[in-house]
Parts: structure tokens; C-alpha cells; sequence
């Protein structure tokens, strides 16, 4: 079962912030986000892995609630270039990683 | 440059006519996998390899096959396509497991069966 991410949409302004979220019904061994702009392959972002520390890529950084079996991605003073749809993916073993529905975040100047 | 590659990037095809999307890293990855992906349902896992000759099931696996002969090469088959089948399709590699290491992806190819 999918990974579920919220919310599916958001739009903000330049320099505004987000946050999503990623939420899964398994236990979990990873977290990955990725993102991926329109017509272009996903782009990795980073990694959470079970009892890691809070990544960090630029002005995003993720957590990771091994407990809950959630993800949050923070998107701190957002620039035009974080446009994109934003995709979590879960590592549930069995050597997997199940990607989420997708977050399209819109950036507007 | 490391990449993963994908051919071909666009593809028409008449439903039945056997067809194979080619997918090559240049990583020395253990790790490679297919997606497709489709609107509102994001990235779904079809197939993917741990390494050379080995192969498991992904989520949606009906109606393709794969194989791994060499570490750098997981072509992906569709041996009867039908209009279902019509999609995106991502190759992906890591350096190992299925989990650990973040993926590379190559760029896609856009599929429509008619």
C-alpha cells in the first residue's frame, strides 16, 4: 500500500514556507524525497534512514517519526526553482521503496 | 557523467506487438528498478533487481517482464502490450539494496499503445 502524502497541492509565494507530509501504515527502515519537475525525471533529495538524524538539502529538511511511520519535508523560505511535484518514497524491506501519490507545489513570485 | 539511460524516450505502438524499453547505468549499481507512473497515482514499482540474475516482483507486474544478464543493462518487456499499458516509465538505480541509498532515474519513456 502507497504511502499517503499531504496535502496534494499547495501554492505559495516566494519566500514563504511548507511543509509535507508523508504517512504510511508500515514500519519503516527509510524515508526518501524526491522531486520532480514537469516533463524531467524525480531528483533525489535526501534520506532519512530508522534512527538517523534530520537531513537537511539547501533551505529543505526532512524528519522522521519512526514511531508514527511518518515524514515531514520543510521547505523554509521557498524560491521559485522548489516548484515541482515532491514525491516520499518508504522503505518497508523487502528491498522496496514505495512511492507516495505526490505533493504539486506551485511557487508564484 | 553518471546517469542512467533510457530508450527510447517516446514510443507508439499497436496493441499486441511486442516491444522493449532499454535502460543502462554507468554506476556500477547493484540496485535497478522499473516505475511506471501515471496521473494521481504517482510512482508505482513493476519489476526490480538486487543484481545479476536476480529479479522479484514489484506491485504492478502483470502484462511485463524483465532480466538482468549484465550489471549495467535491465531492459524492461511488455510481450503483448494492450492500452492499459499506456504510461510513463522510469528506470531507477542505487548503489545497493532497495532502500539504503538514494535513486538515480533515468529520463523516461513516454509509452502509448493504441
Amino acid at each position: 500500500q502507497q504511502p499517503v502524502q499531504s496535502p496534494q497541492a499547495v501554492i505559495l509565494r516566494e519566500g514563504e514556507d511548507a511543509v509535507i507530509n508523508c504517512s504510511s501504515s508500515k514500519a519503516l527502515y527509510s524515508v526518501h524525497w524526491y522531486r520532480q519537475k514537469h516533463g524531467e525525471a524525480p531528483v533525489f533529495l535526501m534520506i532519512l534512514l530508522k534512527g538517523g538524524e534530520q537531513m537537511r538539502h539547501e533551505k529543505i529538511s526532512a524528519s522522521f517519526n519512526e514511531k508514527k511511520q511518518q515524514s515531514s519535508l520543510y521547505l523554509t523560505a521557498s524560491q521559485l526553482s522548489y516548484s515541482g511535484t515532491y514525491f516520499c518514497g518508504t522503505g518497508e524491506g523487502a528491498q522496496k521503496l514505495v512511492f507516495g501519490q505526490g505533493t504539486r507545489l506551485t511557487i508564484n513570485p | 557523467e553518471a546517469q542512467v539511460t533510457q530508450n527510447p524516450r517516446y514510443l507508439i505502438t499497436v496493441t499486441g506487438k511486442k516491444l522493449t524499453v532499454t535502460c543502462s547505468q554507468n554506476m556500477n549499481h547493484e540496485y535497478m528498478s522499473w516505475y511506471r507512473q501515471d496521473p494521481g497515482l504517482g510512482l508505482r514499482q513493476i519489476y526490480y533487481s538486487m543484481n545479476v540474475e536476480v529479479t522479484d516482483k514489484g506491485d504492478v507486474p502483470e502484462g511485463y517482464k524483465v532480466s538482468r544478464k549484465e550489471k549495467r543493462n535491465f531492459p524492461l518487456i511488455l510481450e503483448s502490450p494492450s492500452p492499459n499499458q499506456t504510461s510513463l516509465y522510469f528506470c531507477a538505480s542505487s548503489l545497493s539494496r532497495g532502500w539504503y541509498y538514494g535513486y538515480t532515474f533515468g529520463s523516461g519513456t513516454r509509452l502509448t499503445v493504441v
